[in-house]
């Protein structure tokens, strides 16, 4: 079974700084990596994924994300924040072959004017 | 509308009771899922549903049970509910991805129960 680790629980960044969010997964089989954004009050929505081909994913709102192989990583990274991007983010994981994710702790992000 | 709705959104009740949580889509997928979210631990698997006659534990299913009435519509029930469900729980969908597709989720808003 898969499973991830969100190495920051809070990151505190102040507006147009750049922010980065640590993401692990264990695994011994081929996977899918996804991260989600919670904004406050709200559900999960997709920022991006990763399925194959290019390691360097781009999703949505300025975000991207690169998956390492070899430190079993998915870091998510963004040049410059908003004070809108202050929202938590969780990393997911599953194998190609299966049906559910598994979830991190998540991460919250704060950004300050 | 949003794609899928959960309700209540948000309800107090006390040990013991039973309570309901709802969850509709009008995304047309076959598979729905109900996840719990608590602080500091993710999002975990109650129960999932690949169909209407399909019906699986997930990773944390003692103390919830749930219905699949119709491809749009799946319940969760807790029938005596305790405390420690009080939690931040989401229905989600996904359509069946096929070939080297992926398992993507639509969440809804949530539906916040607190147990006293």
């Amino acid at each position: 079974a898969q499973s991830v680790t969100q190495l920051d629980s809070q990151v505190p960044v102040f507006e147009e700084a750049p922010v980065e969010l640590r993401c692990n997964y264990s695994s011994s089989v081929s996977v899918y990596l996804f991260w989600y954004v919670q904004y406050p009050n709200q559900g999960l929505q997709l920022l991006l994924k990763y399925l194959s081909g290019s390691t360097l994913v781009k999703g949505i709102n300025g975000f991207e994300a690169e998956f390492n192989k070899s430190q079993t990583s998915f870091h998510l990274r963004k040049p410059s924040v908003h004070i809108s991007d202050t929202a938590e983010y969780f990393c997911a994981v599953s194998g190609s072959n299966d049906y559910k994710l598994s979830f991190g702790a998540g991460t919250t992000v704060t950004v300050r004017a | 509308d949003a794609d899928v709705t959960q309700t209540p959104r948000n309800r107090i009740t006390k040990t013991g009771k039973r309570i309901m949580l709802e969850c509709s889509q009008t995304k047309g997928h076959d598979r729905m899922y109900w996840y719990r979210q608590d602080p500091g631990l993710g999002l975990r698997l109650i129960y999932y549903s690949f169909d209407v006659k399909d019906i699986n534990k997930g990773e944390i299913s003692d103390g919830y049970s749930v219905s699949r009435q119709a491809q749009a519509k799946f319940s969760l029930s807790l029938e005596s509910a305790i405390p420690n469900q009080t939690a931040l729980y989401f229905c989600a969908t996904s359509d069946y991805p096929g070939g080297a597709g992926a398992n993507v989720l639509t969440f809804g808003a949530g539906s916040r129960l607190t147990v006293l």
